[in-house]
């Protein structure tokens, strides 16, 4: 079956390490975003790629990198100066190029520190 | 700026009951997407229902109803026949088409506890 394959599912970060959480999708879709989720709160946008090699920043970037180098993949770096990196990280995607909605989810990462 | 507000942190219903979440949302475009979106305690989000801002019919998904109210602003979520597998936290959100940076703003969402 399709879908959106996110990896680890939970993850700890030392003081001053940059880690990297994965998302693999093989919905042939060409947009993909990734969220934070802190408790009691919304989804925030951090990032999102629209087509293969292309990406813009979302509403809180600072702290963390992405890269799209194939359509099926879009890692998101959380770098050490993310200072608050303890949060539920969801990937998504999208064919829809109206709306740009996403319209799959992943199953999330839970990253904490250590 | 572009919001969305969702006044009720927590609802509860009893099983087979209806039930009505609120939302609000504040942008100056006039085209522009809503949506609900179901957050199970697996964390994972699926889309309830959708409603393009250009179409007067509410939208509807089998159990799931919203009232759209283009001038007031607001986007309810209406749920018929309430069952134990819709506890959950329920976003609403939207998207604006103008401009190439299309980004969903989501409420904080409300908490909907269905009772058995």
């Amino acid at each position: 079956d399709g879908g959106i394959t996110q990896s680890p599912k939970y993850l700890f970060r030392k003081e001053g390490q940059n880690v990297t959480l994965s998302c693999e999708q093989n919905l042939n879709h060409d947009a993909m975003y990734w969220y934070r989720q802190d408790p009691g709160q919304g989804l925030r946008l951090i990032y999102y790629s629209q087509i293969v090699n292309d990406f813009q920043k979302g509403d809180i970037a600072e702290g963390y990198s992405v890269s799209r180098e194939k359509k099926e993949s879009f890692p998101l770096t959380v770098t050490s100066a993310q200072k608050n990196p303890t949060a539920f990280y969801l990937c998504a995607s999208t064919w829809d190029r109206v709306s740009n909605q996403p319209q799959h989810f992943g199953d999330g990462t839970r990253l904490s520190i250590l | 700026a572009q919001t969305v507000t969702q006044s009720q942190p927590e609802m509860s219903v009893q099983e087979a009951e209806t039930v009505t979440l609120s939302c609000t949302y504040d942008t100056s475009e006039n085209n522009y997407y809503l949506f609900w979106y179901k957050q199970p305690p697996s964390r994972q989000m699926i889309l309830v229902i959708r409603q393009e801002a250009y179409k007067q019919q509410n939208a509807t998904e089998n159990r799931f109803s919203v009232n759209f109210q283009k001038a007031a602003k607001s986007f309810s979520l209406k749920i018929s026949d309430s069952q134990l597998g819709d506890t959950a936290m329920y976003f609403c959100a939207f998207i604006t088409l103008s401009g190439s940076a299309r980004q969903l703003t989501f409420g904080s969402g409300t908490q909907l506890t269905v009772l058995p």
